[in-house]
């Protein structure tokens, strides 16, 4: 099983400042990597693809980084509504696919 | 509107089974794969498994083999996931969620990222 691992589990930021996720793989999963966005009590929504592929609907201040091994999401410019935990998924591995633990991005 | 509705929440004692319902709406049913996936409370997201909502073929974590059956009727656009032999550490909340259109990766074309996701069914395991 590929494990998934992601940094920092809690990332305080100010609105309006930028902020920077990691997600890392315990082998390569190729471009075959997204992120979701839940906020508490809602499911998860489709944000990222293919490492770097927004989702449809999504701003364009979430982008996606990486390949192999190591991923990154950067939200440019923190709106209110971002503040939320953040899971990468891989789904390289098929039929094994696996989440990260999340990052949770609260309010400064 | 593209929309996955979910059966209400269970509560089951150890041992019983669950079969929770995803109804999908505003797409067509059989031209997507629906994957299942859980989470425990605080815990991270577990996918459980996935059918080809066309076809009916199925694919199932191995944590989950023998005890997760995952079904579809075409007929009423719907998908279904049973989950016997119910434990404590089962309690979760149930999502299903619709593979995204189109996906394919290295000769496969199964296995993608879930674009639309149901609302959750919270199932209680407790005696």
């Amino acid at each position: 099983e590929i494990v998934m691992t992601q940094s920092p589990a809690t990332l305080s930021v100010s609105p309006g400042e930028r902020a920077t996720l990691s997600c890392r793989a315990s082998q390569s999963v190729s471009s075959n990597l997204a992120w979701y966005q839940q906020k508490p009590g809602q499911a998860p929504r489709l944000l990222i693809y293919g490492a770097s592929t927004r989702a449809t609907g999504i701003p364009a201040r979430f982008s996606g980084s990486g390949s192999g091994t190591e991923f990154t999401l950067t939200i440019s410019s923190l709106q209110s509504e971002d503040f939320a935990v953040y899971y990468c998924q891989q789904y390289n591995n098929w039929p094994r696919l696996t989440f990260g633990g999340g990052t949770k991005v609260e309010i400064k | 509107q593209v929309q996955l509705v979910q059966s209400g929440a269970e509560v089951k004692k150890p041992g019983a089974s669950v079969k929770v319902s995803c109804k999908a709406s505003g797409y067509t049913f059989t031209s997507y794969a629906m994957h299942w996936v859980r989470q425990a409370p605080g815990q991270r997201l577990e996918w459980m498994g996935w059918i080809n909502a066309g076809n009916g073929n199925t694919k199932y974590s191995q944590k989950f083999q023998g005890r997760v059956t995952i079904t579809r009727d075409t007929s009423a656009s719907t998908a279904y996931m049973e989950l016997s032999s119910l434990r404590s550490e089962d309690t979760a909340v149930y999502y299903c969620a619709r593979e995204i259109s189109g996906y394919c990766s290295g000769g496969s074309c199964e296995g993608g990222p879930m674009d639309v996701w149901g609302k959750g069914t919270t199932v209680t395991v407790s005696s």
